[in-house]
């Protein structure tokens, strides 16, 4: 069955430093990779999406998330991070029956 | 752009009344999904439809219900509200397109949430 980890609750990190945020999948089906932002009192908005093609992915906001079809990953890196970006973070991956399925977040918290 | 909208923001229900959540899109997309939220158990689907009048059960549908009446419209009935309902409430839709690539229903536009308590 599908699935997706992220293995990290909580990222805290100061602004203008690199962040990763981390997602690994297991998958038996095409693999399709999504990452939603989700800021305070909002609901989700789509960050980047792999369907195919190049495995490095730009998407808004200046992140980038790579696929990795060796370590099954799909992490998201920033080089330089706002206050803005404080939001929590949500790796998905479709189903064999066209549902998306959800990590459990990842909640990054910039400081000034 | 897509507006997906949701008739509330925060609901109090007392245990046992009945809820309904709505939600609105405007951009005709076909599929419409029902969410709830919770800390450390991310997104879990209730139920979905992909056109008027079809449901489907999601992941965790009990003590929930739908209704799809016309085709922008998504209703959540809550029929006797408990405290484990206590969540936040996702609604989300999406389209289909003939495209070659890409399989659209997965690329969902969500609604700003509705925060449930139950007492």
């Amino acid at each position: 069955a599908q699935s997706v980890t992220q293995l990290d609750s909580q990222v805290p990190v100061f602004e203008e430093a690199p962040v990763e945020l981390r997602c690994n999948y297991s998958s038996s089906v095409s693999v399709y990779l999504f990452w939603y932002v989700q800021y305070p009192n909002q609901g989700l908005q789509l960050l980047l999406k792999y369907l195919s093609g190049s495995t490095l992915v730009k998407g808004i906001n200046g992140f980038e998330a790579e696929f990795n079809k060796s370590q099954t990953s799909f992490h998201l890196r920033k080089p330089s991070v706002h206050i803005s970006d404080t939001a929590e973070y949500f790796c998905a991956v479709p189903s064999k029956t066209d549902k998306l399925i959800f990590g459990t977040g990842t909640r990054l918290q910039v400081f000034p | 752009d897509v507006k997906v909208t949701q008739s509330s923001r925060y609901l109090v229900k007392r245990t046992g009344e009945k809820v309904f959540l709505e939600c609105v899109q405007d951009m005709d997309h076909e599929n419409m999904f029902w969410y709830r939220q919770d800390p450390g158990l991310g997104l879990r689907l209730i139920y979905f439809s992909y056109d008027v009048k079809m449901k489907e059960k999601g992941d965790i549908p009990e003590g929930y219900s739908v209704s799809r009446e016309k085709k922008e419209r998504f209703s959540l009935i809550l029929e006797s509200a408990s405290t484990n309902q206590t969540s936040m409430y996702l609604c989300a839709s999406s389209f289909t397109l003939p495209a070659l690539h890409e399989n659209p229903r997965y690329e969902q536009y969500f609604g700003p949430g509705t925060r449930l308590t139950v007492t």
